[in-house]
């Protein structure tokens, strides 16, 4: 079992709609959980964190986090074709600082 | 520069050839990281540093792999006796105070032929 899986999709939203990424961890004793998004052939970049059970809000994007089902996700909502990227889950474990990140889901927003 | 900075952007190496791979963080950022990721993949954690010392080198793949920062500040990422199968982007990226965010460089492309 890998430590953060995330489905690769890609997922396909039409221009307004809401994405829904999902992604499930394997340490029960995580901490601190990362979204990022990386545009094609660029770096990474944070776009929320979530660090106590239940919702996030931050502009367009959303993240919801249960610990006891081991499971974070993100919505996009009023979902722009600027959104189309990978979006990468992270996790830090129970121990030390080490930032372990899922395969990520590739995101199409279609005009 | 304020960001963090990896040179070279683009290596070009034949099989069996020694590389390094450099990475100067953010400005008085304590913790260093270095990924390694593969078209369509997530990044892979190989080695992260506090300070000078690897707090935690659990994901290099094998003693090829060897990474340094011997002033707290700028690293390099080693690697001996390249092989095909380590071909992907080196990712460094670097985090300040209790702050969970990493902050990433634009990569190093390394190609093995």
């Amino acid at each position: 079992q890998k430590e953060v899986e995330q489905n690769s999709g890609p997922l396909s939203v039409p221009e307004g709609a809401i994405a829904s990424l999902n992604c499930t961890y394997s340490d029960r004793g995580s901490q601190s959980f990362f979204w990022y998004r990386q545009y094609s052939g660029k770096s990474p970049e944070l776009i929320m964190s979530i660090y106590s059970n239940g919702d996030k809000e931050d502009g367009r994007f959303t993240a919801q986090l249960n610990k006891a089902s081991q499971y974070v996700s993100l919505l996009i909502r009023d979902s722009q074709p600027s959104d189309s990227a990978t979006y990468l889950c992270a996790v830090k474990g129970a121990a030390g600082n080490k930032l372990t990140f899922g395969g990520g889901t590739r995101v199409l927003v279609k005009p | 520069g304020a960001g963090v900075s990896q040179t070279p952007s683009n290596k070009v190496t034949e099989k069996g050839k020694y590389v390094e791979l450099r990475c100067d963080p953010i400005s008085g950022h304590t913790a260093l990281y270095w990924y390694r990721q593969s078209l369509g993949q997530g990044p892979e954690f190989l080695i992260y540093f506090q300070g000078t010392g690897a707090a935690d080198d659990s994901g290099l793949p094998n003693d090829r792999f060897f990474a340094v920062r011997p002033e707290g500040s700028v690293s390099t990422l080693k690697i001996q006796r390249t092989e095909r199968g380590d071909s992907a982007v080196y990712l460094c990226a670097s985090r300040g105070g209790g702050s969970g965010e990493l902050f990433f460089g634009e990569g190093s492309r390394l190609t093995v032929l």
